[in-house]
């Protein structure tokens, strides 16, 4: 089983409609994040969170939230999905000191249409 | 925010040629780390950089972390077409507290061409 599995690994949804992708992780880090990929813009950060209690903002964080269920969840939500939220979403775990970097998940391909 | 500057971003060679690809911060860097993503992959880690001026090779990877700590390169001898991807560097924060997340440099997009 992989380290960091995401769900699901593809979506089509609607202008306007909520969904909500899911990670979640198996190497008892403390620390995820969730990051956007589009071409030409590497990986940008949306939320991230050190533990259950501290969840912060990235740089891209609106029209974005999140959710940390337990030490290994940690889900992103679009509450109302728009076309330019199409890309690639990955979600990452790491150690406090990342000294192995971090761990990404096979990310998830949403289209908003 | 910290920035991380990566060039080229896109770079074609013929298989045999070597490639290098290069990121520059404006501030000093505690670290530099270095990933791979395959196409249609995920990034996966390849090497952490620390120290002023070091150097470290897997393989035919060559990395390198300058002496100011603003800038690194991954050089890529005699490139094979397993090398296709693109690279990422990525750096957190120099006075980073408790804020330690990565900055992603926006990659090299790497064709091998047989």
């Amino acid at each position: 089983d992989a380290d960091v599995t995401q769900t699901p690994r593809n979506r089509i949804t609607k202008t306007g409609k909520r969904i909500m992708l899911e990670c979640s992780q198996t190497k008892g880090h403390d620390r995820m994040y969730w990051y956007r990929q589009d071409p030409g813009l590497g990986l940008r950060l949306i939320y991230y969170s050190f533990d259950v209690k501290d969840i912060n903002k990235g740089e891209i964080s609106d029209g974005y939230s999140v959710s940390r269920q337990a030490q290994a969840k940690f889900s992103l939500s679009l509450e109302s999905a728009i076309p330019n939220q199409t890309a690639l979403y990955f979600c990452a775990t790491s150690d406090l000191n990342y000294n192995y970097g971090y761990t990404f998940g096979s990310g998830t391909r949403l289209t908003v249409v | 925010g910290q920035q991380v500057m990566q060039i080229p971003q896109y770079q074609h060679v013929q298989e045999g040629e070597d490639f290098t690809t290069y990121c520059n911060s404006s501030t000093t860097l505690s670290n530099i780390q270095w990933y791979k993503q395959r196409p249609g992959g995920h990034p996966v880690f390849l090497i952490q950089l620390v120290k002023s001026g070091e150097v470290k090779k897997q393989k035919r990877l060559t990395f390198q972390f300058g002496e100011a700590k603003k800038n690194s390169s991954l050089h890529i001898t005699a490139t094979q077409t397993t090398d296709v991807g693109t690279y990422f560097c990525a750096a957190p924060p120099y006075l980073s507290g408790s804020a330690r997340q990565l900055t992603f440099g926006s990659g090299t997009q790497l064709t091998v061409l047989p």
